[in-house]
């Protein structure tokens, strides 16, 4: 149990488009979920917390109108980035707060790269 | 303001030999405390956590690590590697019992045949 998703995993685009990144909670509801960034050999950063009916919470320095996050359902978030640039490029991962308290469970990632 | 840190960027060791990863945090209350896990390019697996009880907790693939309140840490041990746990392991804080996490830098760990 416990399962997120996020499609795709891979996806390249030119810059100056946009790309959404879906994350989903397979088999529970998750009011809350999360959205990190992982740049080649380090760790992961938070970007944003998305609630469910609710703007998202944006981290300090995340420019809110380049990562737009929605959570339109309790068990989808999309992150979607906009005119992307080739520094956007990078590892994009989500997580879901789970029914058990504590707990957050994560996706796969999804491998954006920019060109 | 909270944090947590991994000494070792990158440790190796022998197919057989024991592990210690290591991790220390600064947090004012009672932390919930994770491992994770990740494979080039792939997401994070949980090994193991604590919420209380227990300082010494099991996990998966033979791994187990202990909580230390008096040093602040919660170190990772294996006593005997294999080379498929060659990968990246990272140590999280998860704060206001949970709600949100704060992930260490990671600590790299190769594995000599």
């Amino acid at each position: 149990g416990a399962v997120v998703s996020q499609h795709p995993s891979r996806v390249i685009c030119k810059s100056g488009t946009s790309v959404k990144i879906e994350c989903r909670s397979l088999d529970f509801q998750a009011t809350t979920m999360f959205w990190y960034r992982q740049f080649p050999k380090q760790s992961l950063m938070l970007m944003a917390t998305s609630n469910e009916g609710s703007k998202a919470t944006y981290e300090q320095g995340v420019e809110k109108d380049k990562f737009l996050i929605n959570h339109a359902s309790l068990t989808l978030s999309t992150l979607t980035v906009t005119s992307a640039h080739p520094e956007d490029s990078s590892f994009y991962i989500c997580s879901a707060r789970g029914p058990t308290i504590g707990e957050q469970y994560f996706g796969p990632g999804t491998r954006l790269t920019v060109t | 303001a909270q944090s947590v840190t991994q000494p070792d960027i990158h440790i190796t060791v022998s197919e057989g030999a024991s592990l210690e990863l290591r991790c220390n945090y600064s947090y004012g209350a009672t932390p919930y405390l994770f491992w994770y896990v990740q494979s080039p390019g792939q997401g994070l697996q949980l090994l193991l956590k604590y919420f209380s009880g227990d300082t010494l907790v099991q996990g998966i693939k033979g791994f187990e690590a202990e909580f230390k309140r008096s040093q602040s840490s919660f170190n990772l041990r294996k006593p005997s590697v294999h080379w498929s746990d060659a990968a990246e392991y990272f140590c999280a804080v998860g704060l206001n019992y949970g709600q949100n996490f704060v992930f260490g830098p990671g600590t790299r760990l190769s594995v000599l045949p």
